[in-house]
């Protein structure tokens, strides 16, 4: 069992630029989510998707979208990225979201810098 | 404005002592809480929950306390190891929504 599972681990941007973070996990999990994390700030939930077929907004939803491709895969896509969005991204999955169950397994995490 | 707060940037215990990480929380609606553990360039594991039913939970060295008055929460570990130096988060959620994290704890265990 890989868990959850991320690419690429690290990548440079370019103001304006666009890119996708691929997330997919193996435990045959309904529930997936991204987080950013920035120094000070904790980890912020920017979208997630309770179950396959939907996506909600988090967050810090803004300069974002997401695409649920199926059960294991969970993408985040930059459409033009901004130095603001530089930060570690993390994938979550969990058997079910939301109260007791919404235990919530993460993957290594994606560092992005946007110059 | 930051529901979560762990006002301690950083702490360090003696191995074998006790370590104790603190989290404060400002929305009495907040029904579910969590400790994750993260070691550098690795996603954060989950440690220990707790429901607001309870006032405790306890996993082998890890206690959690939960203060639903005080709207604090508390984690213990005892006795502390090296191999618990890693940086800690509390998280909570109401109803069932979405999970709001602290800004961590750095623990180092000095041997």
């Amino acid at each position: 069992n890989a868990g959850v599972t991320q690419t690429p681990k690290f990548q440079v941007l370019k103001t304006g630029q666009s890119m996708t973070l691929q997330c997919a996990q193996d435990m045959n999990h309904n529930s997936m989510y991204w987080y950013r994390q920035d120094p000070g700030m904790g980890l912020r939930l920017i979208y997630y998707s309770a179950s396959e077929g939907t996506t909600d907004k988090g967050e810090v939803p803004n300069g974002y979208n997401v695409s649920r491709l199926n059960k294991r895969e969970f993408s985040l896509r930059l459409e033009s990225a901004a130095p603001s969005q530089t930060s570690v991204y993390f994938c979550a999955s969990s058997a079910v979201a939301g109260g007791p169950r919404d235990t919530q397994y993460f993957g290594p995490g994606t560092r992005l810098t946007v110059l | 404005d930051q529901q979560v707060k762990q006002n301690s940037p950083s702490l360090s215990v003696q191995e074998g002592r006790i370590s104790i990480l603190n989290c404060d929380y400002t929305n009495s609606m907040f029904d579910y809480f969590l400790w994750y553990k993260k070691y550098p360039a690795e996603g954060p594991t989950f440690l220990i929950s707790i429901s607001s039913i309870k006032d405790k939970n306890e996993d082998g060295r890890f206690t959690v306390f939960l203060n639903k008055s005080a709207k604090h929460l508390s984690l213990h570990i005892v006795p502390s190891q090296p191999g618990d130096s890693a940086v800690y988060f509390c998280a909570a959620s109401a109803h069932g929504n979405q999970f709001y994290f602290g800004t961590g704890t750095s623990l180092t265990v000095i041997p």
